[in-house]
């Protein structure tokens, strides 16, 4: 399986700044997630982060909060941009290492955010 | 999209007690995974569930998939503190490939 790190672990940020989360894995994947996390709760999943092209975005989710990119096979960032005490939550990514179906999902073990 | 419903939504038992988990949907599964996420982890696999009527064993963890595919169980027999977790089932979703679809997950917390 992938091993996937996260970048950071966690953070405290002020109302109205941006912060970027990166997320490396140790081998090419062929898919690659983002999700949201409030404690105890589900996952959401944010978008489908797609290499070389434009990010495929869940309802309720918008490029304009939350950019993605994905320039390579390995690697992908989420930006939580202009933070509000909403945004507080736990961003995962997490990937699909083959072609086939019924593959898991491996996930990085998450971006604690804190917003004030 | 189908509904996937989980329940309970906590649990919370002594150790050497038995659980189980349940989730159901209204509609058939084309296969069902189950994950359990530990404090500052991400969610890791458990067991694919693909055949209706099949039941799989990890150590004292016994995952059941119903004859229709509508429903499933996780069901751990003499819990232990270390088996205290969340604990999700996800299905793949027919609109893209690869994309999972989570339940709203059981948090099991088992005391010694």
């Amino acid at each position: 399986s992938a091993v996937i790190s996260q970048k950071p672990s966690r953070d405290i940020c002020q109302r109205g700044t941006s912060l970027t989360i990166q997320c490396q894995v140790d081998s090419q994947v062929t898919m690659m997630f983002w999700y949201r996390q409030q404690p105890g709760q589900s996952l959401t999943l944010i978008a489908t982060a797609n290499q070389g092209s434009e990010a495929t975005y869940e309802s309720g989710f918008v490029i304009d909060k939350f950019p993605i990119s994905r320039p390579n096979l390995t690697f992908s960032t989420l930006t939580v941009s202009n933070m509000s005490p909403e945004d507080s939550s736990i961003y995962l990514c997490s990937v699909v290492t083959s072609g086939f179906s019924n593959q898991p999902q491996h996930f990085g073990d998450g971006t604690r955010l804190s917003i004030l | 999209t189908q509904l996937l419903e989980q329940s309970p939504q906590f649990l919370s038992i002594q150790e050497g007690e038995n659980l189980t988990v349940y989730c159901n949907s209204s509609s058939v599964f084309s296969s069902l995974q189950w994950y359990r996420q530990e404090p500052g982890e991400g969610p890791v696999l458990l067991v694919t569930v693909v055949t209706g009527g099949e039941v799989k064993k990890l150590k004292r963890l016994t995952f059941q998939f119903g004859d229709a595919r509508k429903d499933s169980s996780l069901h751990i027999t003499a819990a232990q503190p270390g088996d205290t977790g969340l604990y999700l089932c996800a299905q793949l979703t027919t609109d893209s490939w690869g994309k999972l679809q989570f339940g709203a997950g059981t948090q099991v917390v088992v005391t010694p």
